[in-house]
């Protein structure tokens, strides 16, 4: 079945340290994105990558990094620069051109203590 | 600035009974719209889009819009609630520059 995983579901972190997220696609789809989602603020855009070796800031990228190597995956790294990390992270891909809708993994939760 | 407003931070009502998400959208062209539904602690799911032609457009599990250039809105509707649509629905606008802006969500309660 194509789609979209993350991994872990539940991360714990202590403060200070850097932490990866995961995200891969089978999906071949070339946009590849970074949500955080806070409750009562919907979904803000952290990166996005619209092909291999290149991505873009969105709105909260500060404290954030990523990379893009392949096309299926799309790395995100909580640094400990990011001030509040504990939240909901949401990776979705998309195929290139306008209005195509976006697929969602099931999301991890980290946690920094 | 391009902008996604969904008055209702959260909505209750009774199964079986109507429906009705408000949406209000800022954009200066044509828009592509998109209800998305997300299930507590998980992704969220395409429930329908609108890009042109019919204002009324069909979605998955019943549900259905209705765009209005006129008022700026993309409600979504559905006639007979179920236990299980309890969850959060998001409106979006997709603004062509490979970004989608996400309003902050309603989430919906159902009791029996």
């Amino acid at each position: 079945d194509g789609g979209i995983t993350q991994s872990p579901k539940y991360l714990f972190r202590k403060e200070g340290q850097n932490v990866t997220l995961s995200c891969e696609q089978n999906l071949n789809h070339d946009a590849m994105y970074w949500y955080r989602q806070d409750p009562g603020q919907g979904l803000r855009l952290i990166y996005y990558s619209q092909i291999v070796n290149d991505f873009q800031k969105g709105d909260i990228a500060e404290g954030y990094s990523v990379s893009r190597e392949k096309k299926e995956s799309f790395p995100l790294t909580v640094t400990s620069a990011q001030k509040n990390p504990t939240a909901f992270y949401l990776c979705a891909s998309a195929r290139q051109g306008r209005g195509n809708e976006q697929f969602f993994g099931p999301g991890t939760r980290l946690t920094v203590l | 600035a391009q902008s996604v407003t969904q008055p209702d931070i959260h909505i209750t009502v009774s199964e079986g009974a109507s429906l009705e998400l408000r949406c209000n959208y800022s954009y200066g062209a044509t828009p592509y719209l998109f209800w998305y539904v997300q299930s507590p602690g998980q992704g969220l799911q395409l429930l329908l889009k609108y890009f042109s032609g019919d204002t009324l457009v069909q979605g998955i599990k019943g549900f259905e819009a209705e765009f209005k250039r006129s008022q700026s809105s993309f409600n979504l509707r559905k006639p007979s609630v179920h236990w299980s649509d309890a969850a959060e629905y998001f409106c979006a606008v997709d603004t062509g520059g490979f970004k989608t802006i996400f309003g902050a969500g309603t989430r919906l309660f159902v009791k029996a």
